[in-house]
């Protein structure tokens, strides 16, 4: 059974980057978009992006040119880097995995971000 | 860019009630490719439905999708307790797969 844990660092100032891992137990890359979903405080999911394990990447339009998703598979590893995080940028953070032409079947445990000064 | 929006954005209902979600996309969402995720408190969503109807692994069969283009259904047919939770739909066709801003199902 695939498990993903995710961890990075939790509180960031203003102008920072936030870095994420995911870590990927009991299963291959192969075949599946590897996601970023996140959620602010009380409010609903947003799509970050998603990187295929052939290694294309899809983000969201309002995020991607501070935004940085990657693939290490030699560690079982994805990441996400995004910078110049402002307070806009606090919420939780997931890391996922979905099946071709499917829904997310598995999600991390989440990771909250905050930014503050 | 694909939107999505749900309705009612509240439901309070009774268990034993039967509940109906909306989800209504601004392009017709190709090979309905839509999911349905339930979030309890505190804990990552959970997916439901996927390609609209099919219902993911171990979810009881009270839960049913249903809709095609741009309109889609969550049924749940006999409500739970544990089934009082937020509900959000999600269209995978394509990028960006965006999320519906979530219909929060309360005990009334």
């Amino acid at each position: 059974q695939v498990q993903l844990q995710q961890w990075g660092a939790g509180l960031l100032k203003p102008s920072e980057t936030l870095s994420l891992t995911c870590a990927v137990y009991g299963g291959s890359f192969s075949g599946y978009y590897w996601s970023w979903i996140r959620q602010p405080p009380g409010k609903g999911l947003e799509w970050i992006g998603e990187i295929y394990h052939s290694g294309s990447i899809d983000y969201t339009p309002s995020l991607k040119s501070r935004l940085t998703i990657s693939l290490d598979t030699s560690n079982n590893h994805f990441n996400l880097t995004l910078r110049s995080v402002t307070a806009a940028d606090t919420a939780v953070y997931y890391c996922a995995r979905r099946p071709f032409a499917f829904g997310v079947d598995v999600w991390g445990q989440g990771t909250t971000v905050t930014v503050s000064s | 860019e694909i939107v999505l929006t749900q309705s009612p954005g509240t439901l309070s209902l009774s268990p034993g009630e039967r509940a109906t979600l909306s989800c209504r996309a601004s392009q017709s969402v190709a090979g309905s490719h839509l999911a349905w995720y339930q979030q309890r408190s505190g804990q990552p969503p959970r997916l439901l439905i996927y390609d609209a109807s099919s219902r993911a692994t171990g979810i009881p069969a009270r839960f049913t999708g249903s809709g095609s283009g741009t309109d889609f259904t969550l049924t749940i047919s006999r409500l739970e307790p544990e089934d009082f939770a937020l509900y959000y739909c999600q269209q995978y066709s394509r990028s960006p797969s965006n999320f519906g801003q979530g219909t929060k199902l309360q005990i009334k």
